[in-house]
């Protein structure tokens, strides 16, 4: 079975604090891949990043980093000093080149809702 | 440039209505999604376009019917929808279709908010 489990439901933070989403995935195939997406309230998915399961490499790219920890199936996403505009819900999602090959169907967590208060 | 634009943004229907969603991209993908979404919910995927042609119909009732006319543009039909089915309707589209040994990124629309009455 495939899963996704975004265990926070709303996060609600400061302006310049720092902020973890996490992220945990359940999968039997050893060739899948992560992605993160932003959903702001105009309701538009925008693509954050994605990692295949080969690539263990942390990623920064400015004020967001992303820690992939396969021993721990956990691929949890960093805003450094958040902002206002990044107010949003936050989707993991998980696509197994086997399990979904032929659908190309992403298993999404449920979402963390982002608040960053000015 | 990874836009997918929808039309309408807004729609309003009554059950016994005929309406049309519309999805174009210009990006040349080859894949392109349906998804439908509940508030406070992650995005369901309905249906999968491969080169023009339906590839997955995820059991999705019948009074939704999509068509794609070329390989820019999605259609989604609706008729005699239920208060239920009300929700945001994503589109998506990936650079290469599913089951081809890569799994591409989607991109998403901006949706299209329904409200059935």
């Amino acid at each position: 079975a495939q899963k996704v489990t975004q265990a926070q439901t709303e996060i609600s933070v400061v302006e310049k604090e720092d902020v973890t989403l996490d992220c945990v995935y359940e999968t039997r195939d050893t060739t899948y891949y992560l992605f993160w997406y932003k959903q702001p309230p105009s309701g538009e998915l925008v693509f954050l990043i994605r990692r295949n399961s080969f690539d263990e490499q942390n990623e920064i790219s400015g004020r967001y980093s992303w820690n992939f920890q396969k021993s721990t199936s956990s691929f949890n996403f960093t805003i450094t000093a958040s902002q206002v505009v990044d107010s949003a819900v936050y989707f993991c999602a998980l696509l197994s080149l086997k399990g979904s090959s032929n659908t190309g169907k992403l298993i999404f967590g449920q979402g963390t809702t982002l608040q960053v208060k000015p | 440039d990874t836009e997918v634009t929808q039309t309408p943004k807004h729609l309003v229907m009554g059950m016994t209505n005929k309406k049309s969603l519309k999805c174009e991209q210009h990006m040349g993908h080859r894949a392109m999604y349906w998804y439908k979404q509940k508030a406070k919910k992650p995005p369901e995927l309905m249906f999968v376009y491969s080169y023009e042609k339906l590839s997955i119909n995820e059991s999705v009732p019948s009074r939704f019917s999509p068509e794609c006319p070329n390989s820019s543009l999605l259609n989604l039909h609706l008729h005699a929808l239920q208060p239920e089915d009300s929700a945001l309707y994503l589109c998506a589209s990936s650079p290469r279709s599913p089951g081809q040994g890569l799994q591409e990124t989607q991109y998403f629309g901006p949706g299209t908010r329904l409200l059935v009455l």
